[in-house]
């Protein structure tokens, strides 16, 4: 069964450094996403992506944040300068399409990020 | 605003007892409802969705859940919980009409007890 995959698994950085995270979405998904959650705390949306342009943005996504599909396959997050409150776990989730009867969206095992 | 409820932090129950987690929702128009199961250290399984169709929907691990819309609610359940089902379980909302995201509520700790 196909399924999305992200590295690294768990990603340790300092503070003010800039860190990315990479997703493989399913092949044939064409609407991505990047979710986060910090220890304990809910999942929360960050942004979706369709088209190779942000489709909606969550208050969260600030200008610290960027993604990007820089080829046919990879899916990344890009944290500028990080810092303390950033550390969590982000998920990538990909869909085959944004509604319908079928819609589903698969998630990704997480990257663990941690900022010293 | 979408919105998700899950009113009890931690659920207990005994084995072979059945099993219920709440969730209520708030969505302009018509809701894409989900289960997820998250064990720890892991990442999100999903177990179940309503999109259309029957009000009762049956998922993964012999989890169902029941779409009510007059109460807003798509509650959990399973006639016999097993040990293995102890967990954190999140209930998620997208509104069918626009919008991309997926609204997450604070999930539910099941802890199932031998």
């Amino acid at each position: 069964e196909p399924e999305v995959t992200q590295t690294p698994s768990h990603q340790v950085t300092q503070m003010g450094q800039e860190v990315i995270l990479r997703c493989v979405p399913i092949s044939n998904h064409l609407y991505f996403y990047w979710y986060r959650q910090i220890l304990g705390q809910k999942v929360e949306f960050l942004v979706s992506f369709y088209n190779n342009e942000i489709s909606e943005k969550s208050e969260i996504f600030d200008d610290q944040f960027s993604v990007e599909r820089p080829d046919g396959s990879n899916f990344t997050l890009k944290i500028r300068s990080t810092k303390l409150e950033d550390s969590a776990m982000y998920f990538c989730a990909s869909s085959e399409m944004s509604g319908g009867p079928t819609y589903e969206q698969y998630f990704g095992p997480g990257t663990r990020l941690t900022v010293t | 605003a979408q919105s998700v409820a899950q009113p009890e932090d931690q659920v207990n129950v005994a084995e072979g007892n059945p099993l219920t987690v709440k969730c209520t929702y708030s969505v302009s128009g018509n809701p894409y409802l989900f289960w997820y199961v998250q064990y720890p250290n892991r990442g999100l399984q999903f177990l179940l969705k309503y999109i259309t169709g029957d009000n009762l929907v049956k998922g993964s691990y012999g989890f169902e859940a029941e779409f009510n819309k007059s109460q807003t609610s798509f509650h959990l359940k399973k006639p016999s919980a097993l040990v293995s089902d102890s967990a954190l379980y999140f209930c998620a909302v997208k509104a069918e009409a626009g919008g991309f995201k997926t609204i997450f509520g604070a999930g539910t700790r099941l802890f199932v007890k031998a």
